[in-house]
């Protein structure tokens, strides 16, 4: 089974701090995907990775930067934390081809104060 | 622009079948994808369509007018346990999704 972990469940930080979310997956995926989840507005995504080095801005971006070394590891920065960024933040991998579903980790809640 | 339309709650009786809508605006389509996520758990893969025409996988079907925008997933049999928020995902783009608000589904005895 794919198996993509986050670093933290829950993490509490303050406004104006840097703030890295870190993300593992195991089965060699290309792809890998940051999204954040609210109440009544559904996952958007943040941003995405096809490849090592590689990134893409997703729907909502602002704020936000990513970075990814390894073919494993997909990290979201958040670069000076403010409330509004107060979430769930999801991370995700997949196969490249169309068909491949994405496969989730258990998530991030993050609490700005 | 793009937009995903789902109900936001269903209620339904143990044992019952229940059918969750979905409708899409999307610029492109490369397939729709139906997840389950349990309160406080990642969302889970249930279905993939991008043919016209019921996909059946156990007590589960997904269904996909590409016509119409629209997609509906199927729960037979219901148990306790498929209360959960139900995601319709759309592949607009290469591997680019997206989702639905989402439908919180609650199944009573």
């Amino acid at each position: 089974d794919v198996k993509v972990t986050q670093s933290s469940r829950y993490l509490v930080k303050r406004t104006g701090e840097k703030v890295f979310l870190e993300c593992v997956q195991d089965m060699d995926h290309e792809n890998m995907f940051w999204y954040r989840q609210d109440p009544g507005l559904g996952l958007r995504l943040i941003y995405f990775s096809y490849d090592v080095k590689m990134k893409e801005k997703g729907d909502i971006p602002e704020g936000y930067s990513v970075s990814r070394e390894k073919k494993e590891r997909f990290s979201l920065i958040l670069e000076s934390a403010s409330t509004n960024q107060t979430s769930m933040y999801l991370c995700a991998s997949s196969l490249g081809q169309n068909d491949q579903p994405q496969h989730f980790g258990d998530g991030t809640r993050l609490s700005i104060l | 622009g793009q937009n995903i339309d789902q109900p936001t709650e269903m209620t339904a009786t143990e044992g019952a079948i229940v059918q969750i809508n979905c409708t899409y605006q999307t610029s492109g389509f490369n397939g729709l994808f139906w997840y389950q996520q349990h309160a406080g758990e990642a969302p889970t893969f249930l279905s993939y369509n991008v043919l016209d025409g019921l996909e059946e996988k156990g007590r589960f079907s997904s269904f996909l007018s590409r016509s119409k925008g629209y997609s509906y997933l199927l729960l037979k049999e219901l148990q306790m346990k498929d209360s959960a928020s139900y995601l319709c995902a759309v592949k607009s783009g290469y591997n680019k999704l997206i989702f639905g608000a989402g439908t919180r589904l609650a199944v009573h005895p």
